[in-house]
């Protein structure tokens, strides 16, 4: 069974920092570029980042909304995806969940159950 | 940044029902768009891409065509299951845009 699971989500105040993680499992997480899409209450989905794979040198892009701020990485040997979130702000409120390709390469097509990020003081 | 206009925003239908959701985006994206459906406080599920490839599981009662800048998702005979929000997400260039969603409602 394909899961993806987020946590380190929290209450933190403006300025402050945090760290997401997500561990994956039941499939080659390795394989696959994932992302990080975040809602905020009563909201849409908005994406954040993306980090690719490997063979495509782990680069990484970001939405202009968290750009300098946030930073995607992934450790391939613990199948884990991590978001450093620094400089928070209160719109960064939101449910974040992380999503990585499926094995037929379709973008986003599994995700995991999210972690809530409060920033308030 | 590629807008995605989804409309309508906000529908009410029966069991039973046959709905079309657009999706258009701002500018061409050959057919690299994906639609996901989210149920209230579950993270989204991934339906189809292309738009037309059925990811393996979905009902086909879901179906999907477009290509270039306008994009359909259709929903045949809807279920009590089906009543929930979509969302049009284009991945043809960055940053990645997804549209405002279309809350789809028990009549």
């Amino acid at each position: 069974e394909v899961q993806l699971v987020e946590s380190g989500g929290g209450l933190v105040q403006p300025g402050g920092s945090l760290r997401l993680s997500c561990v994956a499992s039941g499939f080659t997480f390795s394989d696959h570029y994932s992302d990080w899409v975040r809602q905020a209450p009563g909201k849409g989905l908005e994406w954040i980042g993306r980090t690719r794979n490997k063979p495509n040198s782990y680069t990484t892009e970001y939405a202009a909304s968290v750009e300098g701020r946030f930073t995607i990485s992934r450790d391939d040997s613990k199948n884990s995806l991590y978001l450093q979130m620094d400089s928070l702000k209160t719109e960064d409120t939101a449910m974040y969940y992380c999503a990585s390709y499926d094995t037929n390469g379709y973008p986003m097509g599994y995700w995991g159950q999210g972690t809530l990020v409060t920033v308030s003081s | 940044a590629i807008e995605m206009t989804q409309s309508p925003s906000s529908l009410s239908a029966s069991v039973g029902d046959r709905v079309t959701i657009t999706c258009r985006s701002s500018q061409g994206i050959r057919n690299n768009l994906g639609w996901y459906q989210q149920k209230p406080g579950k993270a989204p599920n991934f339906l189809m891409y292309g738009g037309s490839s059925l990811q393996s599981g979905v009902s086909s009662r879901f179906s999907g065509s477009g290509s270039g800048t306008d994009f359909t998702l259709t929903i045949n005979n809807l279920q009590p299951e089906d009543f929930a929000t979509y969302y049009c997400l284009q991945d043809h260039s960055f940053p990645l845009t997804f549209g405002g969603g279309t809350k789809l409602e028990i009549k």
